[in-house]
């Protein structure tokens, strides 16, 4: 059990555009999830904390209106890089963690590769 | 907040040789700590985990320590295979049900 998809794995748009990505948890109920940024070689920052029903959080330095956040369902959250540009491009990984879970476990998904020409 | 620090950056090991990943945290609050293990253009992989509670867990191969006085934790990896060769992440539990998450290690299982 806890299996997290992600859509797409991978994506090419052109500088100006927004892509929106997809995390679902397929057999779980997701309480909060999260999106990650991963450079090449570097480690995992997070972005933003997603609550279902609710406002996402977003870290420090992160732009609210740059990567909206949308939580509609337990097993459903959407990030969309609105006005994409080139250095937008990189590795973007989200991860939920179960309803009811006493613990921090977080389950991760297979990642999309952003791509902004 | 929560400061994770994790060393080495690279770590080469011969086959069958153990392999040790060291992370240390700030936040005395902290009860939760992972290990995750990433292959390249892969998710991290959830390979074991420790709770503050107790200060030792072994599963197999991998076993993990934690030294709560000291704020360090620790990956041990016996009789290691090429397969084991990745990425190897630490983290450490947060305020908001956060992970803060180590800069990774590559390890090199050598054949």
């Amino acid at each position: 059990g806890a299996v997290v998809s992600q859509h797409p794995s991978r994506v090419i748009c052109k500088s100006g555009t927004s892509v929106k990505i997809e995390c679902r948890s397929l057999d779980f109920q997701a309480t909060t999830m999260f999106w990650y940024r991963q450079f090449p070689k570097k480690s995992l920052m997070l972005m933003a904390t997603s609550n279902e029903g609710s406002k996402a959080t977003y870290e420090q330095g992160v732009e609210k209106d740059k990567f909206l956040i949308n939580h509609a369902s337990l097993t459903l959250s959407t990030l969309t890089v609105t006005s994409a540009h080139p250095e937008d491009s990189s590795f973007y990984i989200c991860s939920a963690s179960r309803q009811g879970s006493i613990s921090y476990e977080q389950y991760f998904g297979p990642g999309t590769r952003l791509t902004v020409t | 907040g929560e400061n994770v620090e994790q060393h080495p950056s690279t770590l080469s090991v011969q086959e069958g040789d153990s392999a040790v990943i060291k992370c240390t945290y700030s936040d005395s609050a902290s009860n939760y700590f992972p290990w995750y293990k990433q292959e390249l253009g892969k998710r991290p992989q959830l390979i074991i985990d420790i709770r503050s509670n107790v200060g030792e867990k072994k599963d197999q191969r991998i076993a993990v320590t934690l030294n709560k006085t000291a704020k360090h934790f620790s990956l041990h990896i016996t009789e290691t295979q090429p397969e084991d060769s990745a990425v190897y992440f630490c983290a450490a539990s947060t305020g908001g049900n956060k992970l803060v998450f180590g800069a990774g290690t590559i390890l090199r299982v050598k054949s």
